[in-house]
């Protein structure tokens, strides 16, 4: 099983609608949970964290799941700048020599 | 604040050239990043720097070097380029506190094709 799993879309919504977005991860033992969103050509920016809580900011909703080691984006009404692909990103600090392991990633398009 | 910058934006190699990518952060951060990004491959970790004066290997260092200059500026060299080595290169920095990871900020990134 890969360390960070997305489904790599791509997710096709019209303007408006509500689109969810699962990642799952490998190690137990992970501690930070990120979702990152990465434009067409540019570089990835912090999105929001995801705390056990689960976590809102306007449009987006994040949730984490330990018993079942995955973590959920949650978008309402889209809008056309949210087109780009949204990273789910997993720290585990014991995992070999890497600090931060990133998934491939999820394309979503909102069309209008 | 710039944030994080890198040089060149692009580059085109031949097989066996070398070249250094350069990365910079004015954020104070301690910790430094060399990340590779391939269609369907998502980001893979090359090298770190915790802190001033220490690199780690990370994913996929094979074929690289780093170099942490200081705090500020965290370099990386590729000796003798190869085909496999074009890709989109980002560097990355961030601020760790005890036990967590905090957000990285990316600088815009290099692509590098080797022909």
């Amino acid at each position: 099983r890969k360390e960070v799993e997305q489904d790599p879309g791509p997710f096709n919504v019209p303007e408006g609608a509500t689109v969810a977005f699962n990642c799952t991860y490998s190690n137990s033992a992970s501690q930070s949970f990120f979702w990152y969103r990465q434009d067409c050509r540019k570089e990835p920016k912090l999105l929001m964290s995801v705390y056990s809580s689960g976590n809102e900011d306007g449009r987006f909703t994040a949730q984490l799941n330990r018993a079942s080691q995955y973590i959920s984006l949650l978008i309402r009404d889209s809008k056309l700048s949210d087109s780009a692909t949204y990273l789910c990103v997993v720290n585990t600090r014991n995992s070999g020599n890497t600090p931060l392991v990133f998934g491939k990633g999820t394309r979503l398009s909102v069309i209008a | 604040n710039a944030g994080v910058t890198q040089t060149p934006k692009f580059q085109v190699l031949k097989t066996g050239q070398s070249m250094t990518l350069q990365c910079a952060q004015d954020m104070n951060h301690n910790s430094m990043y060399w990340y590779r990004q391939d269609p369907g491959m998502g980001l893979r970790l090359i090298y770190y720097s915790a802190s001033e004066g220490t690199t780690d290997k990370g994913e996929v260092p094979n074929g690289y070097n780093v170099s942490r200059l200081n705090k500020r500026e965290f370099s990386l060299r590729l000796e003798s380029a190869a085909p496999s080595q074009t890709s989109v290169y980002f560097c990355a920095s961030s601020e760790e506190t005890t036990g967590h990871y905090n957000e990285q900020f990316f600088g815009p990134g290099t692509r590098l094709t080797v022909l």
